[in-house]
């Protein structure tokens, strides 16, 4: 099956700084990778996806990369701000069939903003 | 519109009892997802739903859990004879079209507590 892994951990950076998460996954045949914000108690909230058509994808100071020959893809945000702070998790969707449902998330990285 | 919702929000159990987990889809989402996250790790897999049929229940962990969408809509996860082990936040995230190509979006969660 899929196997996602992610880093760094954790992530503390200054206000104004640009972060960098990046992720690595291990089936060619995937082709969705969303990226998901949670906050402390709360539900994990997507902030942006790419599809495997398409290389990178910005949303104001949030961008996503994809190489899908390396398979890796990362999350760049730019302008930090306190607020960005939160654990931020990356998904690859399933390999086939029925499974491209399934998103198999890496393990977080713990993004701190200093003011 | 609505979110996904989940209820209860916190249930806390006995070792070896039996419990229901609810989730109420985005109405009109024809897949539903149910996911475990243990604390300090990304959301696990656990089954997928294509309207009433499960498309995809490789990351149940063993005959002790079930989960069933008889209508297409609303979705219970079941546990029987809980082990200390099964204590996570129990994730539903439903889709609009599902196999892999929307967005998921996520209900608050279920922390199951088994004592």
């Amino acid at each position: 099956g899929e196997n996602v892994e992610q880093h760094p951990s954790t992530l503390s950076v200054q206000e104004g700084d640009s972060a960098v998460i990046k992720c690595t996954y291990s089936d060619s045949a995937s082709n969705y990778f969303p990226w998901y914000k949670q906050e402390l108690g709360k539900r994990p909230q997507l902030i942006i996806d790419i599809r495997s058509n398409v290389g990178e994808k910005k949303d104001q100071r949030i961008a996503v990369t994809l190489n899908k020959t390396a398979k890796h893809f990362s999350l760049h945000i730019t302008e930090t701000q306190p607020e960005d702070s939160a654990v931020y998790f990356c998904a690859a969707n399933g390999a086939g069939g029925t499974s491209y449902g399934k998103l198999t998330f890496g393990q977080g990285t713990i993004l701190t903003v200093h003011p | 519109g609505a979110g996904v919702s989940q209820t209860p929000s916190n249930k806390v159990t006995e070792k070896g009892k039996y419990v229901e987990l609810r989730c109420d889809p985005i109405s009109g989402h024809t897949a539903l997802y149910w996911y475990r996250q243990s604390l300090g790790q990304g959301p696990e897999f656990l089954i997928y739903f294509q309207g009433t049929g499960a498309a995809d229940d490789s990351g149940l962990p063993n005959d002790r859990f079930f989960a069933v969408r008889p209508e297409g809509s609303v979705s219970t996860l079941k546990i029987q004879r809980t082990e200390r082990g099964d204590s996570a936040v129990y994730l539903c995230a439903s889709s609009l079209i599902g196999q892999g190509i929307d967005t998921q979006y996520f209900g608050p969660g279920t922390r199951l507590t088994v004592l």
